[in-house]
């Protein structure tokens, strides 16, 4: 089945720096890929998705990259700021139909110091 | 915003009894799903479900059973609680095909 692989699994950074967190998956079939947030005690919140037809994707404060060819999706945090302080996860579906199983990358968690 | 709400929040459950966690949805979404997190393992799959009735499983379904009575609700159930099923679990649902997941606030369960 799809493995994602995740990296790195800690990542410190000063605030105003950039942050990038790299996932790597093995089915070529995967379609769609996601980003999620988690703040300490709290529940996972989608940041993105994207899907397999775009490269680049923009959001507030962050850019994330999909390389189909080498199969890498990365999150790119710019200019960090406190509240980036979270766990972050990736997820990958397969193009495979039915109901929407996600294997997600086992976490990053990104502490922005003052 | 799609609502999911899990109770309860905390629990503790002595080794060998039953556990049932439950998960409502407000949304009318078709698919729910069942995940457990742990430090090291990130989200795992344990359960999920297509509609009332349905109920499939996931990639670490040994040791659980799933329920879905009705579209809103879908329960995970431990018949036997061992401590390696102490775990943060996360009940999340989603509308069919738009491959997004909204997900409930987790409950923590410690099995002693």
């Amino acid at each position: 089945g799809e493995q994602v692989e995740q990296r790195p699994p800690h990542l410190s950074v000063r605030e105003g720096d950039s942050a990038v967190i790299t996932c790597t998956y093995t089915d070529p079939n995967s379609y769609y890929f996601f980003w999620y947030k988690q703040e300490p005690g709290a529940s996972l919140q989608l940041l993105m998705k994207v899907f397999s037809s775009t490269e680049i994707n923009e959001g507030q404060g962050f850019t994330v990259l999909l390389n189909k060819k080498d199969k890498r999706l990365s999150l790119n945090l710019t200019a960090a700021h406190p509240g980036d302080s979270a766990a972050y996860f990736c997820a990958v579906r397969l193009n495979t139909g039915g109901a929407d199983r996600l294997t997600f990358g086992k976490g990053t968690q990104l502490i922005i110091q003052p | 915003e799609a609502a999911v709400t899990q109770s309860p929040r905390n629990k503790v459950a002595v080794t060998g009894g039953k556990v049932t966690l439950s998960c409502n949805q407000t949304n009318n979404h078709n698919n729910m799903y069942w995940y457990r997190q742990d430090t090291g393992h990130g989200l795992r799959l344990i359960h999920y479900s297509y509609g009332a009735g349905s109920t499939e499983k996931g990639d670490i379904p040994d040791g659980y059973k799933a329920s879905r009575p009705s579209q809103e609700n879908f329960s995970l159930i431990l018949e036997l609680a061992t401590p390696s099923q102490t775990s943060v679990y996360f009940c999340a649902s989603g509308p069919w095909g738009q491959n997004t997941l909204y997900f409930g606030a987790g409950t923590r369960l410690s099995v002693l």
